[in-house]
């Protein structure tokens, strides 16, 4: 079975510096991966996703990341963040030929002013 | 804009109550789901459900059942409801891509959540 491991639990940035959040995935077989944000008090809200093609995924609010086979990573990026940024951000993989997709326990990024 | 919404966003319950989570979505989509989330463990998934009547266990299903009736609505159902099963459970839908349960996963919708505490 797949899983999902970010390491950061917390990610304290101050504001317009960059930020990446790791992601790491164990799976054999082909992958599609995703990023996820949850907001205090709201649902989860996709940020962006690697399903094929181009290894660089770029997504909302100025979010990009790379899917790296040969480390089995899909880091998240953002080269100034805001305020606005502050939320908890979860990966989630899905193992090809299926549905279900398997969260990581999130990275909470606090950005500081 | 897809809508997915959840019964309550606050419940508090009995220990031996039976207890239903609702959820319903507008977006006619095949896939719903229920994950419970829980601090330092993420979103974990409890049932999975790729079309009316169909559901499929998680990675967590012990203490929990669903019913799935029609298209646009799925339910947890806590037998019992024990303190442990305190928690906030997220819904969420997608379309299903190819023949279920496979297919290409599609971006997952999620409602706001409800926190159940269980006494």
């Amino acid at each position: 079975a797949q899983s999902v491991t970010q390491l950061d639990s917390q990610v304290p940035v101050f504001e317009e510096a960059p930020v990446e959040l790791r992601c790491n995935y164990s799976s054999s077989v082909s992958v599609y991966l995703f990023w996820y944000v949850q907001y205090p008090n709201q649902g989860l809200q996709l940020l962006l996703k690697y399903l094929s093609g181009s290894t660089l995924v770029k997504g909302i609010n100025g979010f990009e990341a790379e899917f790296n086979k040969s480390q089995t990573s899909f880091h998240l990026r953002k080269p100034s963040v805001h305020i606005s940024d502050t939320a908890e951000y979860f990966c989630a993989v899905s193992k090809g030929g299926y549905q279900k997709v398997t969260f990581g326990t999130g990275t909470k990024l606090q950005v500081i002013p | 804009d897809v809508k997915v919404t959840q019964s309550s966003r606050y419940l508090v319950k009995r220990t031996g109550e039976k207890v239903f989570l609702e959820c319903v979505q507008d977006m006619d989509h095949e896939n719903m789901f229920w994950y419970r989330q829980d601090p330092g463990l993420g979103l974990r998934l409890i049932y999975f459900s790729y079309d009316v009547k169909m559901k499929e266990k998680g990675d967590i299903p012990e203490g929990y059942s669903v019913s799935r009736e029609k298209k646009e609505r799925f339910s947890l159902i806590l037998e019992s409801a024990s303190t442990n099963q305190t928690s906030m459970y997220l819904c969420a839908s997608s379309f299903r891509t190819g023949g279920a349960p496979g297919g290409v996963p599609d971006t997952q919708y999620f409602g706001p959540g409800t926190r159940l505490t269980v006494l």
